[in-house]
C-alpha cells in the first residue's frame, strides 16, 4: 500500500482481556518496528522485525506482550491479561531493507489507540 | 542505551517568526530523523538527516554527529506548523531501534 496502515484505530477493552493490533507495512519495506507512545512522551521502541523474524524485542517490557510476523509482511501485536498501564498508542512502522540506501529511514502509520478499562 | 534531549520543552510563537530546534544525543548514530506529529497523532517524516544539512522549504535542519547535536529551523512560521516536534536517533549494534526524545511542543498563534 502506499503507507503503513494499522487497525484497529481505536480498540477498548476491559482489564484482563486479550487484543491483538494489526499493522501492514509499507509494500516491499522488509523491516517491521512497534512502539508505544504515552501521552507527553515521544514514542518508546518495542520490537524490531527484519523479515520473519525479531531481531530486536529488547522493549517489550514483559511476556504478557508478543508480535509475530509470520509471511514477512504483516505483523500482529498482541497484548494478554490486559493491564490499566497498557492504555496507550501503539504505533508501527516500517523501511527498507539493510543495505539499501537510507535503509534505516522508518516511515509510521496513524497508530491504533488501546485504552484498558 | 542511546540518550535523546531535546529542547526547548514547550515554544510559542507569534506566525511568521522564526525557531530553531534542538536535540542532543549521547552516542555516535547512524541515523537520524525529525518527524512532526500532527493533532490526529500521525508521525509525519520531516527529514532523515544523519549528517549534514539539508533544506525542505520554510523547513532546514543541521546534524553535527562529531559533537552529537541537530537543529531543526522553522522560518515564517504559520499556525499549521503548531504539534509536536521529535527528534529519533538509532546506531551502534541496535541500529534498527530508535530513540525518541520527549519532544518540542510548538504552538503558533495568528
Amino acid at each position: 500500500g502506499a503507507g503503513v496502515s494499522q487497525t484497529p484505530s481505536n480498540k477498548v477493552t476491559e482489564k484482563g482481556k486479550y487484543v491483538e493490533l494489526r499493522c501492514d507495512p509499507i509494500s516491499g519495506h522488509t523491516a517491521l518496528y512497534w512502539y508505544r507512545q504515552s501521552l507527553g512522551q515521544g514514542p518508546e521502541f518495542l520490537i524490531y522485525f527484519q523479515g520473519t523474524g525479531a531481531a530486536d524485542d529488547s522493549g517489550l517490557p514483559n511476556d504478557r506482550f508478543f508480535a509475530v510476523r509470520p509471511e514477512g509482511s504483516v505483523s500482529t501485536l498482541k497484548i494478554q491479561r490486559t493491564e490499566r498501564g497498557d492504555s496507550a498508542v501503539y504505533l508501527c512502522a516500517s523501511s527498507l531493507t539493510p543495505g539499501t540506501r537510507r535503509y534505516n529511514e522508518q516511515f509510521f502509520g496513524p497508530g491504533t489507540r488501546l485504552t484498558v478499562l | 542505551g542511546i540518550q535523546v534531549e531535546q529542547s526547548p520543552p514547550d515554544l510559542i510563537l507569534q506566525e511568521g517568526a522564526n525557531s530553531t530546534l534542538r536535540c542532543n544525543f549521547s552516542d555516535s548514530v547512524n541515523n537520524l530523523q525529525w518527524f512532526h506529529q500532527n493533532p490526529w497523532g500521525q508521525l509525519i517524516n520531516l527529514f532523515y538527516i544523519p549528517s549534514g544539512t539539508k533544506q525542505n522549504g520554510r523547513l532546514s535542519a543541521t546534524t553535527v554527529a562529531t559533537e552529537r547535536y541537530s537543529l531543526l529551523y522553522i522560518s515564517s512560521s504559520q499556525t499549521t506548523d503548531s504539534g509536536v516536534y521529535f527528534c529519533a536517533v538509532g546506531g551502534g549494534t541496535n541500529a534498527g531501534k530508535s530513540t525518541f526524545g520527549d519532544g518540542t511542543t510548538l504552538t503558533v498563534k495568528p
